[in-house]
């Protein structure tokens, strides 16, 4: 089945500045990546996914890039704000039903 | 829209005792159901899903059962917990070419 590893497992970061987060995942047949962020006591909510025939996706200050060839998939925040601050999970799948979820990282934003 | 509810929000129970998790989705019919465990440190494992009434999928062996007994309802139970049972528990809906969306999570203590 699927494996995905996700780095860091904590990040902090100063108010403004960017913020990445990586992912790598083990089967070839995985086509669909989505990223989830969790705030304390809530389910995780979608904030942006990729299909394995985009490089790269961008939706205001969050971005998510692809390299289907090397097996690895990140997450781009920029001008990070405290609201950013939150738990980050990765996901893939070749099959939408069926994520498998990294660890998560504790993404803490410095004011 | 689509809205799903989730409770109890905490729930503290004795090991040896039974357990009911209710799970209901408005706004869509037909919905993939999941239930989902989180444990610190191990993100989201998947535990059980549904793709009709009476349909039921087990991603891991363990202590918990799950049923379906209406579209849009799942329940996770278990006749005896253990400790090992403690965690915050998820339940999610999606449907096909549509992301998966979380309830806000059951925090579970088994004491």
């Amino acid at each position: 089945g699927e494996n995905v590893e996700q780095h860091p497992s904590t990040l902090s970061v100063q108010e403004g500045d960017s913020a990445v987060i990586k992912c790598t995942y083990s089967d070839s047949a995985s086509n669909y990546f989505p990223w989830y962020k969790q705030e304390l006591g809530k389910g995780p909510q979608l904030i942006i996914d990729i299909r394995s025939n985009v490089g790269e996706k961008k939706d205001q200050r969050i971005a998510v890039t692809l390299n289907k060839t090397a097996k690895h998939f990140s997450l781009h925040i920029t001008e990070t704000q405290p609201e950013d601050s939150a738990v980050y999970f990765c996901a893939a799948t070749p099959l939408r039903e069926k994520l498998t979820f990294g660890t998560g990282t504790r993404l803490t934003i410095i004011p | 829209s689509q809205t799903i509810h989730q409770w109890p929000a905490t729930l503290v129970q004795p090991v040896g005792s039974p357990l009911s998790l209710e799970c209901t989705v408005e706004g869509t019919s037909n919905p993939n159901l999941y239930w989902y465990r989180q444990a610190a440190g191990r993100g989201l494992q998947l535990l059980f899903y549904s793709v009709g009434i009476g349909q039921i999928s087990s991603e891991v062996p363990q202590n918990l059962s799950a049923s379906r007994p209406q579209d849009r309802q799942f329940i996770l139970s278990s006749k005896k917990l253990l400790l090992s049972d403690s965690g915050f528990y998820l339940c999610a809906w999606s449907r096909r070419n549509s992301p998966l969306h979380f309830g806000n999570g059951t925090r579970l203590t088994v004491t």
